[in-house]
C-alpha cells in the first residue's frame, strides 16, 4: 500500500517563475492538503481539496493556486516566486469516509523548493 | 484565535530516558484534535499519537502517551525509554471542530522542539 508521494523531491527556481508540485494520495483517500514548512517553523496550511474543489484556504495570496483531479492526485501552483517562497512543500491525503474520530492526515515526504 | 504554542525550542535527553515535550493550545470551539507528529531530518511528518477533547483517558501508543490537562490546554508528549532513532523534531498541531463528513481538517501547528537523544 503506497503512501502519499510526491514530486520532484528537490526543485530550484528564480524569482518570478513559475512552479508545479505535484502529489498523490494515499490509496483510499480522496482529500488532499497543502502545506507549506519554512526553515525552522512549523507547517503553515495552504488549502484543501475535496471532490476537486478548494475546500478551505488558509492566509496565502492568489499566487498559489491548485487543482485536484478525478483520481484524487493534486497539484499546487505558484506563480511569480519570491524569495520567501522557498520552503518545504508538503502534501497531506485523509479520508472524509473512512477516517474514524481522528480524522487523520498521513504526509508525503514533501518537495523542497529553493527560489533564487 | 486558535494557536499552538512550544515553548522548548530544543531538548536533550538520554538514552533509555523519559522526556517530556510541553504543548499548549487556545481555542474556543469545544470540539477539537490533538496531534503529536515527529520529522525527521528527511522531512517526512509522522503520525505518533492523537487526543480528541471529548476523550476521557489520555491516549498512549507504545513508548507514546499525551499528558491531556484540559483545564489548562495542555497536550504534552511523553516518550518512554527514549531511543536514538528519537531524536528527531516533534510538531504539536490541532484540528478544530468536529469530525464529520464534509469539515475540514486543517492542521495547525506549533514552531516544533528538537529532541535529541545522547548515548
Amino acid at each position: 500500500d503506497a503512501g502519499v508521494t510526491q514530486s520532484p523531491t528537490h526543485l530550484i527556481k528564480t524569482r518570478g517563475q513559475q512552479v508545479t508540485l505535484r502529489c498523490s494520495p494515499k490509496s483510499g483517500h480522496d482529500t488532499v492538503s497543502w502545506y507549506q514548512q519554512a526553515l525552522g517553523q512549523g507547517p503553515q496550511f495552504i488549502f484543501q481539496y475535496y471532490e476537486e474543489e478548494e475546500r478551505q484556504r488558509g492566509n496565502f495570496p492568489d499566487r498559489f493556486s491548485g487543482h485536484q483531479f478525478p483520481n484524487y492526485s493534486s497539484e499546487l501552483n505558484v506563480n511569480a516566486l519570491l524569495l520567501g517562497d522557498s520552503a518545504l512543500y508538503l502534501c497531506a491525503s485523509s479520508s472524509r469516509l473512512t477516517s474514524g474520530k481522528k480524522n487523520e492526515q498521513f504526509f508525503g515526504p514533501g518537495t523542497r523548493l529553493t527560489v533564487l | 484565535a486558535q494557536k499552538i504554542t512550544q515553548t522548548q525550542p530544543g531538548m536533550f535527553v538520554q538514552e533509555k530516558e523519559a522526556v517530556t515535550l510541553d504543548c499548549t493550545y487556545d481555542t474556543s470551539d469545544p470540539s477539537y484534535g490533538l496531534f503529536w507528529y515527529k520529522q525527521p531530518s528527511s522531512g517526512e511528518m509522522i503520525f505518533l499519537i492523537y487526543q480528541g477533547s471529548y476523550d476521557q483517558q489520555n491516549a498512549t501508543e507504545g513508548r507514546y502517551s499525551l499528558n491531556f490537562q484540559k483545564a489548562r490546554k495542555s497536550a504534552n508528549l511523553v516518550i518512554s525509554a527514549s531511543q536514538l532513532g528519537d531524536s528527531a523534531m516533534y510538531f504539536c498541531a490541532m484540528r478544530e471542530g468536529p469530525v464529520y463528513g464534509g469539515a475540514t481538517n486543517k492542521l495547525i501547528f506549533g514552531t516544533g522542539t528538537l529532541l535529541a537523544v545522547q548515548p
